[in-house]
């Protein structure tokens, strides 16, 4: 099944608008939380991440708000850039064993 | 340049085949992971090993896989009897296994294609 679970599958949005990707998890055991950046071609990339003892960790344009309770987290892009269009995928690990993907967003920032 | 280094970056293969992929990690670093990713989805899990150990292994991974780590460095990830479904791109990763951080360093991935 999958471990996590992301939306949405696409997104538009304005240049210098605010991106939200959103992600849920089942497992509690998780405790290491990446967003990673692909390109086209590329293997992905970390942006940031995350460990549940935070709510909120911003890096720059970046912000990740997780919500342990729910269990729940979100990237926030702000100010986005044509150059942010990517693919953006969550995962979630624990003690940094086996890794778990969400399916990705599709981010496309127009001009 | 320091990073992952996966070599072939593409390779076309007839079903049936044997075809092996070869990863090479950033030096220091003691944990590597390989990944399958088709298009339109995350990558997926296939096994990963602490240094020369494969500590885990996924288990939807065919016995067609298999994958190794001789001398805690580079790794290879052969398949066996490809099938069209094994078409993929397989990923490569690695990271320094260290508390809290464990920060993982994708490769460019081996595109399969399987005639």
């Amino acid at each position: 099944q999958q471990q996590v679970k992301q939306s949405p599958q696409s997104l538009i949005v304005q240049k210098g608008g605010i991106s939200i990707i959103n992600c849920a998890y089942e497992n509690t055991a998780f405790d290491y939380f990446p967003w990673y950046q692909q390109f086209p071609g590329k293997g992905p990339a970390l942006l940031i991440a995350i460990r549940p003892d935070v709510s909120e960790k911003k890096e720059g344009r970046f912000t990740i708000s997780f919500n342990k309770s729910a269990k729940q987290f979100s990237l926030h892009i702000m100010d986005s850039q044509p150059g942010d269009s990517a693919t953006y995928f969550c995962a979630a690990s624990s003690a940094g064993n086996q890794f778990y993907f969400g399916t990705g967003t599709s981010l496309t920032v127009i001009p | 340049d320091t990073g992952v280094s996966q070599n072939p970056r593409h390779k076309i293969t007839k079903r049936g085949q044997n075809v092996t992929f070869r990863c090479d990690p950033i030096s220091e670093h003691n944990r590597l992971y390989w990944y399958r990713q088709t298009l339109g989805q995350g990558p997926e899990f296939l096994t990963y090993f602490q240094n020369e150990a494969q500590l885990e292994k996924s288990r939807l991974l065919s016995d067609r896989f298999s994958a190794e780590r001789p001398k805690g460095s580079f790794s290879t990830l052969e398949i066996q009897r490809t099938e069209q479904g094994d078409s993929a791109m397989y990923l490569c990763a690695s990271s320094l296994a260290r508390d809290p951080v464990n920060e993982q360093f994708f490769g460019p991935g081996t595109r399969l294609t399987v005639l």
